[in-house]
């Protein structure tokens, strides 16, 4: 299957802080990126959808100037957490759509965040 | 609005098959996911339906019924390995994912 790879895994910052997580298509091209948090023992929650070339739909109650996604290529999106705060703590898995096929969406593996 | 349900939870026994349901209301259908997921890591995919009928993988089927708006996940020969949540996701008709919160699954020996 196809892969996406997420980098950092993990990382620890200070309250106030900005953390970039980057999120990788490495063998298809995808023009859709999704972007879920997922606290302990609660479900996915699809906070954004990003598409290549143009703005990042929100979903209700995700602050766009908190959370800023950019996707410049068909095979990169980026989100950063910008003035990070304790509450933000928590797991971000992006996702991309293969636009082939069935849509499958392929999940990178995640990146564990920890704000002090 | 639109809609997943599937159970919280569910305890089965090593060895044993259990059956995970999910019963949706969505705008259009494009198909329906079932995802895998281990605690602290990300979702894997398990099967993809959007025909009506069983498709058999192995220990894993998934059944699709699009009149009633239900599917299900069926395991056979747990393992303790299979102890995860299970998540149901239907493909809208903007191709948009939509998730179920999940089905944790307790495998005991």
């Amino acid at each position: 299957g196809a892969v996406v790879s997420q980098h950092p895994s993990r990382v620890i910052c200070k309250s106030g802080t900005s953390v970039k997580i980057e999120c990788r298509s490495l063998d298809f091209q995808a023009t859709t990126m999704f972007w879920y948090r997922q606290f302990p023992k609660q479900s996915l929650m699809l906070m954004a959808t990003s598409n290549e070339g143009s703005k990042a739909t929100y979903e209700q109650g995700v602050e766009k100037d908190k959370f800023l996604i950019n996707h410049a290529s068909l095979t990169l999106s980026t989100l950063t957490v910008t003035s990070a705060h304790p509450e933000d703590s928590s797991f971000y898995i992006c996702s991309a759509r293969d636009d082939r096929g069935i849509h499958e969406q392929f999940f990178g593996p995640g990146t564990r965040l920890t704000v002090l | 609005g639109q809609n997943i349900d599937q159970p919280t939870e569910m305890t089965a026994t090593e060895g044993a098959i259990v059956q995970i349901n999910c019963t949706y209301q969505t705008s259009g259908f494009n198909g329906l996911f079932w995802y895998q997921q281990h605690a602290g890591e990300a979702p894997t995919f398990l099967s993809y339906n959007v025909l009506d009928g069983l498709e058999e993988k192995g220990r894993f089927s998934s059944f699709l019924s699009r009149s009633k708006g239900y599917s299900y996940l069926l395991l056979k020969e747990l393992q303790m390995k299979d102890s995860a949540s299970y998540l149901c996701a239907v493909v809208d008709s903007n191709y948009q994912l939509i998730w179920g919160a999940g089905t944790k699954l307790i495998i005991k020996p």
